[in-house]
């Protein structure tokens, strides 16, 4: 039971490139979420999914779009990269009916 | 909006000693959920301890338990016989019943001394 993994640990872009952050959960949750977290700073929600093929916006969503094709996965996508986006990105997970939310270990991506 | 504040940036305590972080929230809601989290320099976000509003009673799990005072809007966590792995940061957070965002609060970073 490996629960909440990301793809990549690690990423320097570009501004203007493009990337995707991968988000998978073994646990069966409904639910999952992408936060970042910046220096001085708590985490900040910017997308969320309820449900296999739903998305909603968060709190910080300019800038970034996300999907999620299948119930495990959660995708994470930066169209074109600026370095106002250099953060650390978490995946989390929860189910319907409990209210803590499991993290996976985090992306740390650097825009040039 | 909900807003969560840690006063204390830092903090340190001498191994096997008690140590309590501080945190106040804001909100006008009656029930709700509040959480600490733990972040080992790993950078992983690990789940230490959960209280339900609409429980009078402190949450414990182990060393570490709460202090729970609705009233002043407070939540504060002692962690009792610090060990060396104890040493993170400790983030407080807020979340509503019904709704997706966990609010944080800006951590605390605790340092054990050995």
């Amino acid at each position: 039971n490996a629960g909440v993994t990301q793809t990549p640990k690690f990423r320097v872009l570009k501004t203007g490139q493009s990337m995707t952050l991968l988000c998978a959960q073994d646990m069966n949750h409904e639910y999952m979420y992408w936060y970042r977290q910046d220096p001085g700073m708590g985490l900040r929600l910017i997308h969320y999914s309820v449900g296999e093929g739903t998305t909603a916006k968060g709190e910080v969503p300019d800038g970034y779009n996300v999907s999620r094709l299948k119930k495990q996965n959660f995708l994470l996508g930066l169209e074109s990269a600026a370095p106002s986006q250099t953060s650390v990105y978490f995946c989390a997970s929860s189910t319907s009916v409990r209210p803590e939310q499991f993290f996976g270990p985090g992306t740390r991506l650097t825009v040039l | 909006a909900q807003t969560v504040t840690q006063s204390q940036p830092e903090m340190s305590v001498q191994e096997a000693e008690t140590v309590t972080l501080s945190c106040t929230y804001d909100t006008s809601e009656n029930n709700y959920y509040l959480f600490w989290y733990k972040q080992p320099p790993s950078r992983q976000m690990i789940l230490v301890i959960r209280q339900e509003a609409y429980k009078q009673q402190n949450a414990t799990e182990n060393r570490f338990s709460v202090n729970f005072q609705k009233a002043a809007k407070s939540f504060s966590l002692k962690i009792s016989d610090s060990q060396l792995g104890d040493t993170a940061m400790y983030f407080c957070a807020f979340r509503k019943p019904g709704a997706n965002n966990l609010f944080f609060g800006t951590g605390t970073r605790l340092t054990v001394i050995p």
